[in-house]
């Protein structure tokens, strides 16, 4: 059964460095999203892309985060200079049409000292 | 006030009850998704659901748009059934914005 991957599943960085995190989406879907969920706390929508723009976003995607499909299989999250508070489970998703579910990818854990 | 409760916060059942999860909204919406996130932190969509009721196996969802109120029903549990069951919504008209409740905690004893 086709899945969505994450790749690394636990970063370590120092605070003010720059993360990159991997996704490959399912090969045929065409929206995508990330989200972060702050350990103890609830899951939270981050971004959707589509057609190689940002969608939507939430207050959260500030100007540290961006979002690209570099290569047409990767969907990558970049945090250009991480916080402490950017400490979470980030998890990609991906689906495949309007009225369909999303597949959530297993997770990266950041952790930020 | 959070757009999406659930409740209880957490559930402790023995193997074999019958469980209940609700979740109220108080926005419009255009689905209502219940997740399931295993104690390791995967994700997996059990439901996508924008009226009626669907059913997969011992799951079964429900959803009352005019009430604002949706429930999962887990026939049968089983100690593998353990695990937080989330409830999020599709805010408006939008299919991407997904905003998700905190949470049901659900430990299924033997």
């Amino acid at each position: 059964e086709p899945e969505v991957t994450q790749t690394p599943s636990h970063q370590v960085t120092q605070m003010g460095q720059e993360v990159i995190l991997r996704c490959v989406p399912i090969s045929n879907h065409l929206y995508f999203y990330w989200y972060r969920q702050i350990l103890g706390q609830k899951v939270e929508f981050l971004v959707s892309f589509y057609n190689n723009e940002i969608s939507e976003k939430s207050e959260i995607f500030d100007d540290q985060f961006s979002v690209e499909r570099p290569d047409g299989s990767n969907f990558t999250l970049k945090i250009r200079s991480t916080k402490l508070e950017d400490s979470a489970m980030y998890f990609c998703a991906s689906r495949g049409g309007s009225y369909y579910e999303q597949y959530f990818g297993p997770g990266t854990r950041l952790t930020v000292t | 006030k959070n757009e999406v409760e659930q409740s209880p916060q957490n559930l402790t059942a023995q193997e074999g009850e019958f469980i209940t999860i609700n979740c109220s909204y108080s926005v419009g919406i255009s689905a209502l998704h219940w997740l399931q996130q295993h104690p390791g932190g995967g994700i997996v969509s059990l439901f996508m659901l924008s009226s009626g009721k669907k059913k997969h196996g011992r799951l079964i969802a429900t959803i009352n748009i005019q009430e604002k109120h949706s429930s999962l029903h887990i026939t049968a549990s089983h100690p593998r059934d353990s695990a937080v069951y989330i409830c999020a919504v599709n805010k408006g008209t939008s299919y991407d914005k997904v905003i998700f409740g905190p949470g049901t905690s659900l430990s299924v004893i033997p």
